[in-house]
């Protein structure tokens, strides 16, 4: 079966460097979302994506994030500067559109140091 | 705005015992209703769904969840619990509307199983 992949599945950076979290998502897929889970909370949306933009964010992506499909088939999520409070479990998903449910990769953990 | 409850923080049950999780949901139409299991330092793992039709759903690994409008719940069953089924659980709600991959989870409950 078609998996969503992450890499890496643990990212160490230094404060106020700038990671970029990878995901190739479902092939035939046309929605993409990168979600974010602090150790011990809930899942939290951060941000979907189609058709080339943003289709919706939150209040936790602020100017910091950024996301990017630059081939059709990689999807990034890009902290520009790191925050301690960006360590996460970052998910990425995707989905081929409504009625369709959501497939969820492992997941990369950020650590920042 | 969305928004989801999951009442029990931490269950515990016998292996072989039955299990329900409870789930309320807070939304002004009828939702995308979801649950997951999470084991530890792994992603999510979709158990089952619901869009429309049968209230009653069927999932892997032998769960269920029954979706009650009257009372705003999508609560996740299953006859016979085996040890390795004690994970974190989360129930989640999408809007039906073209962004229906926003989905909004509850607090997740931790499963643990006693042998």
């Amino acid at each position: 079966e078609p998996e969503v992949t992450q890499t890496p599945s643990h990212q160490v950076t230094q404060m106020g460097q700038e990671v970029i979290l990878r995901c190739v998502p479902i092939s035939n897929h046309l929605y993409f979302y990168w979600y974010r889970q602090i150790l011990g909370q809930k899942v939290e949306f951060l941000v979907s994506f189609y058709n080339n933009e943003i289709s919706e964010k939150s209040e936790i992506f602020d100017d910091q994030f950024s996301v990017e499909r630059p081939d059709g088939s990689n999807f990034t999520l890009k902290i520009r500067s790191t925050k301690l409070e960006d360590s996460a479990m970052y998910f990425c998903a995707s989905t081929q559109g409504n009625n369709s449910p959501l497939h969820f990769g492992n997941g990369t953990r950020l650590t920042v140091t | 705005a969305q928004s989801v409850t999951q009442p029990d923080i931490h269950i515990t049950v016998s292996e072989g015992a039955s299990l329900e999780l409870r789930c309320n949901y807070s939304y002004g139409a009828t939702p995308y209703l979801f649950w997951y299991v999470q084991s530890p330092g792994q992603g999510l793992q979709l158990l089952l769904k619901y869009f429309s039709g049968d209230t009653l759903v069927q999932g892997i690994k032998g769960f269920e969840a029954e979706f009650k409008r009257s009372q705003s719940s999508f609560n996740l069953r299953k006859p016979s619990v085996h040890w390795s089924y004690a994970a974190e659980y989360f129930c989640a709600v999408g809007a039906r509307n073209t962004n229906a991959g926003k989905s909004t989870f509850g607090d997740g409950t931790t499963l643990t199983v006693k042998p």
